[in-house]
């Protein structure tokens, strides 16, 4: 059974960089999702952030600019998260979450599998 | 980039009745893109119904999708205790690949 949980810091500083880990138990990463992160400001509703697949491929929000790196390290079942230059509006609950949409014929165009989240707060 | 709209923002209902929530695109879309999901609190969300009206594994049927151009619904026929929670509806832009929620609706005890 598939497992996705987040680590990494709870609090960053206003102006620098938010850095966070997703573990993908029980499975590989493999090559038939795409994986996500997803985040919700307390009290708010769920951004997409962006997303990669196995090769490295990534697609991003553009709202978020370019201050969001997605990475993949196959060998550990990792995904990452960076974002820079974080400010208040940053402060969020990020979850990452398989993300089924590989496949026209089969696949459900959503997220499948959550991670529990992590919250980070950006303050000094 | 299409944006959705839910209503109402809270749906006050009791257990047994019929809950129908509504999500609203700013432009006709497929289908095929459109998700809900469910949210409890301090949980992830959970995909409920994808491609509009198919049920995820493992979610009762008392739930269905429906619709399609810019008006999309939920549906729960007969609310469980259980079913009290934040819905979300998703859509899926293929040009340039991306997700769009809207901003969720809250289900609550009536």
């Amino acid at each position: 059974q598939v497992q996705l949980q987040e680590s990494g810091p709870g609090l960053v500083k206003p102006s620098e960089t938010l850095s966070l880990t997703c573990n993908v138990s029980a499975s590989s990463i493999g090559n038939d999702y795409f994986w996500s992160w997803i985040r919700q400001p307390p009290g708010r509703g769920l951004e997409w952030i962006g997303n990669v697949f196995q090769s490295g491929l990534t697609r991003y929000n553009p709202s978020l600019g370019s201050r969001v790196t997605i990475s993949v390290d196959t060998s550990k079942n990792q995904i990452s998260l960076r974002v820079t230059s974080v400010t208040a509006a940053d402060t969020a609950v990020y979850f990452c979450a398989r993300d089924d949409s590989l496949y026209y014929d089969n696949s459900a165009f959503g997220f499948d599998l959550w991670g529990q989240g992590t919250l980070v707060t950006v303050s000094s | 980039e299409v944006v959705l709209t839910q209503s109402p923002g809270t749906l006050s209902l009791s257990p047994g009745e019929r809950a129908t929530l509504s999500c609203r695109a700013s432009h006709s879309l497929s289908s095929r893109y459109l998700v809900w999901y469910q949210q409890k609190p301090g949980q992830a969300p959970r995909l409920l119904i994808y491609g509009s009206s198919s049920r995820a594994t493992g979610i009762p049927d008392r739930f269905s999708g429906s619709g399609s151009g810019t008006d999309f619904t939920l549906t729960i026929s007969r609310l469980e205790p259980e079913d009290f929670a934040l819905y979300y509806c998703q859509h899926y832009d293929t040009t340039p690949p991306m997700y769009t929620f809207g901003q969720g609706t809250k289900l609550e005890i009536k």
